[in-house]
C-alpha cells in the first residue's frame, strides 16, 4: 500500500485559501487519492476524491499532478469551522480483499485562527 | 438518511470487566469496518467483514479482542477481559457495494472508551 507524507499541522487565518500537500511516491496506477475531514469527537468523514486531474466539489478542490506522485487539498477562503484533522489516504478499495487496509496515519491538524 | 450508528457513545469501565460496543451499519452496505484511534498510533484498523463474513482480522490486537456480524445491520466488537491501555476512541464504519465509490467509507461518531 502506497505510504502518504502531509504537514503535521498548518495554522490559517480566516478567509484565506488553504492548501495541504500530500506526497504519495509509491501510488499504484489504479489508486485513488481520498481526502478526510475530521473534527474533534467525530468520526472522520469523505470530503474529495480523485484519480487525476483537477476534482472540484462545494467543500473543496483537489490537485493531482500528471506523475501523481503528490495531490494538493485546496479549501477556499476558510473560516473557524474548518478547524478539523485532514487525512490523505492513497487506495483502490474497488480492488477487492486485500485493499481494504487504508492507512490513515496522523493527518494534517488545520488550526483557523480569527 | 440514518448514518453509521454506534453505542455506547461513552463508556468508563474497570480493568478486567467485559467491553461490548455496538454497531449499525448504513442499510445496504455490504462491507463494515472497525477502527481504533488513539494520540499516539491514530486510526488504526482492527477487522473488516464482507457480507456479514470476516474478511481480515490482522489489526485485532490480541484474543482479547473478538467482534461478530450476526446479520446485515449489527455487528460488536468486544474486549474481554479490559486493560487500561484499550482506552482509545473505538470507530465502526460502512462501505456501500459495487464498484465506483472508491476509498469512501462512512464513520460513526466512535465510541469512546476508557479503562481504569
Amino acid at each position: 500500500l502506497a505510504k502518504t507524507t502531509q504537514p503535521i499541522s498548518m495554522d490559517s487565518y480566516e478567509g484565506q485559501e488553504v492548501n495541504i500537500t500530500c506526497s504519495h511516491n509509491n501510488i499504484a496506477t489504479n489508486d485513488y487519492i481520498t481526502w478526510y475531514q475530521q473534527f474533534p469527537s467525530q468520526g472522520p468523514r469523505f470530503i474529495i476524491q480523485g484519480y487525476k486531474t483537477k476534482v472540484t466539489n462545494e467543500v473543496a478542490s483537489l490537485f493531482i499532478p500528471a506523475d501523481r506522485k503528490s495531490s494538493t487539498l485546496s479549501l477556499p477562503r476558510v473560516s473557524l469551522s474548518d478547524t478539523a484533522v485532514y487525512y490523505c489516504l492513497v487506495g483502490d478499495m474497488d480492488s477487492g480483499a486485500g485493499s481494504y487496509q487504508l492507512t490513515f496515519g496522523k493527518g494534517t491538524k488545520l488550526s483557523v485562527i480569527p | 438518511d440514518a448514518g453509521v450508528i454506534q453505542s455506547p457513545r461513552h463508556e468508563v469501565t474497570e480493568m478486567g470487566q467485559e467491553v461490548t460496543l455496538r454497531c449499525k451499519p448504513i442499510s445496504g452496505h455490504d462491507y463494515l469496518f472497525w477502527y481504533r484511534q488513539t494520540m499516539m498510533r491514530g486510526l488504526e484498523l482492527l477487522i473488516y467483514f464482507n457480507n456479514n463474513v470476516p474478511i481480515d482480522d490482522s489489526g485485532m490486537p490480541e484474543d482479547r479482542f473478538s467482534a461478530k456480524m450476526p446479520n446485515a445491520s449489527f455487528s460488536t466488537l468486544k474486549i474481554q477481559p479490559s486493560e487500561p491501555r484499550d482506552s482509545a476512541v473505538y470507530f465502526c464504519a460502512s462501505k456501500p457495494p459495487g464498484q465506483g465509490s472508491g476509498n469512501t467509507i462512512y464513520f460513526g461518531e466512535g465510541s469512546w472508551l476508557t479503562v481504569v
